[in-house]
């Protein structure tokens, strides 16, 4: 079963508006959490990583004002989209490294469109 | 930097056809590498994964052999089915300091396979 997830999975918002992505892991705590951005036909590009109790870290190129990040527990992270533009359109994923395993799972993703 | 290089695609193969993606890799460190596949509106699962040279993941059918020498990770199933189309993305993640790290991706292949 799935063992991040991601709310809401679509989301359509007109010009100007903020919106939330939660990402949750299920059954593991994650102090580190990832967030990539997927545009159709093309790679993920992670935006940021996300840290309990601390500060994100942006990747060059990503206004930390425009995705806000905040890791408010050992099981949550979440992304917000603040004044969404239609070029903010896209596929976010999230992903949560489990320790203990070595591997990261995938959250299923959130379709944004921004009219 | 590390980076990841994935045969380009799409492509397209008659069901139970042989099946090769090449992937290579460069990285400072010592990597994990992965193959995860994305099924049409959905988010990344992984396949497959090897940790450490001459290992070989295997999942599904398919199966990738971690090659130092020539850096590589190349992807293959003997029998492809219809239900194998998807995109598929080879990654790395050096773990090199004992914890897991953000990802790096190719480019993602798609794969198309024919009744």
């Amino acid at each position: 079963g799935a063992v991040v997830s991601q709310h809401p999975s679509r989301v359509i918002c007109k010009s100007g508006t903020s919106v939330k992505i939660e990402c949750r892991s299920l059954d593991f705590q994650a102090t580190t959490m990832f967030w990539y951005r997927q545009f159709p036909k093309q790679s993920l590009m992670l935006m940021a990583t996300s840290n309990e109790g601390s500060k994100a870290t942006y990747e060059q190129g990503v206004e930390k004002d425009k995705f806000l990040i905040n890791h408010a527990s050992l099981t949550l992270s979440t992304l917000t989209v603040t004044s969404a533009h239609p070029e903010d359109s896209s596929f976010y994923i999230c992903s949560a490294p489990r320790q203990t395993k070595g591997t990261q799972y995938f959250g299923p993703g959130t379709r944004l469109l921004v009219l | 930097g590390n980076s990841v290089t994935q045969m380009e695609g799409p492509v397209t193969l008659s069901e139970e056809a042989f099946l090769t993606i090449n992937c290579t890799y460069t990285a400072t460190g010592y990597p994990s590498l992965f193959w995860y596949v994305q099924y049409p509106g959905e988010g990344l699962q992984l396949l497959l994964k090897a940790t450490k040279a001459d290992d070989k993941g295997s999942n599904k059918g398919f199966e990738a052999t971690y090659r130092k020498e020539t850096t590589s990770f190349h992807l293959e199933k003997g029998s492809v089915q219809v239900s194998d189309s998807a995109v598929y993305f080879c990654a790395l993640t050096d773990i090199s300091s004992g914890s897991a790290r953000q990802l790096t991706f190719g480019s993602g292949t798609q794969l198309t396979v024919l009744p």
